[in-house]
């Protein structure tokens, strides 16, 4: 079991908006940033946004971050093919004094 | 261009032990915090360890805690992971992933490398 709760799976048609959501608690996300990754089987994660909702040179803006209290969220917007993938939320825990990540999202674009 | 190459997987015995490389290239090594992440087949990334720029500050899941030591040698930019007690469990690929300055995430990756724990 996850620290980080994410939903297992998400969809959506080419063009639409996706949320993905990522539910903590007050030692890791109500109190350190949320980064998220985007990876793909077989190749290695990438970061997608970092610090709740900062891009890295080169993500397209059609991804975007957010984080209220003890939980973030990730969306995609002008869903495209490539962005079939798995996503995951991390942050720091104050308690474990260590990273933990979400469980992941599969996202597929249908 | 940043370059992480993970190396030292492979199939181990329960019980045995394996020492994992990453060696890096790219960037100022001695500079940044390090990690090792896992997957296990079908799971999600779970966190390993990670070290400070100095070897200062060193962190371990509590998974491994105990188990498993995380070293660098910056005059070689390398990072290590030594496994030693090694489980059915730990039957994962291992990435070694480079830390943006706190409180950034892991901006670099490698490709990982396989750690398989079988009799």
């Amino acid at each position: 079991q996850s620290v980080l709760t994410q939903p297992p799976s998400a969809s959506g048609t080419p063009g639409q908006r996706v949320a993905i959501s990522c539910s903590g608690s007050s030692s890791n996300i109500g109190s350190n940033p949320v980064n998220w990754y985007q990876h793909l089987p077989g190749t290695a994660p990438k970061l997608l946004i970092y610090i709740n909702n900062q891009r890295p040179s080169g993500v397209p803006d059609r991804f975007s971050g957010s984080k209220s209290g003890t939980s973030a969220s990730l969306a995609v917007s002008g869903l495209q093919s490539e962005d079939e993938a798995d996503y995951y939320c991390a942050a720091w825990d104050d308690s474990l004094n260590g990273w933990v990540f979400g469980g992941g999202t599969k996202l597929t674009v249908l | 261009e940043v370059q992480l190459v993970e190396s030292g997987g492979g199939l181990v015995k329960p019980g045995g032990s394996l020492r994992l490389s990453c060696a890096a290239s790219g960037f100022t090594f001695s500079s940044y915090s390090m990690n090792w992440v896992r997957q296990a087949p079908g799971k999600g990334l779970e966190w390993v360890s990670s070290i400070s720029s100095s070897s200062s500050h060193i962190y371990y899941a509590d998974s491994v805690k105990g188990r498993f030591t995380i070293s660098r040698d910056n005059a070689e930019n390398s990072l290590y992971l030594q496994m030693n007690s090694l489980r059915a469990e730990d039957t994962a690929v291992y990435y070694c992933a480079k830390a943006e300055q706190w409180p950034g995430g892991f901006d670099y990756w490698g490709q990982g490398t396989l750690v398989t724990v079988s009799s």
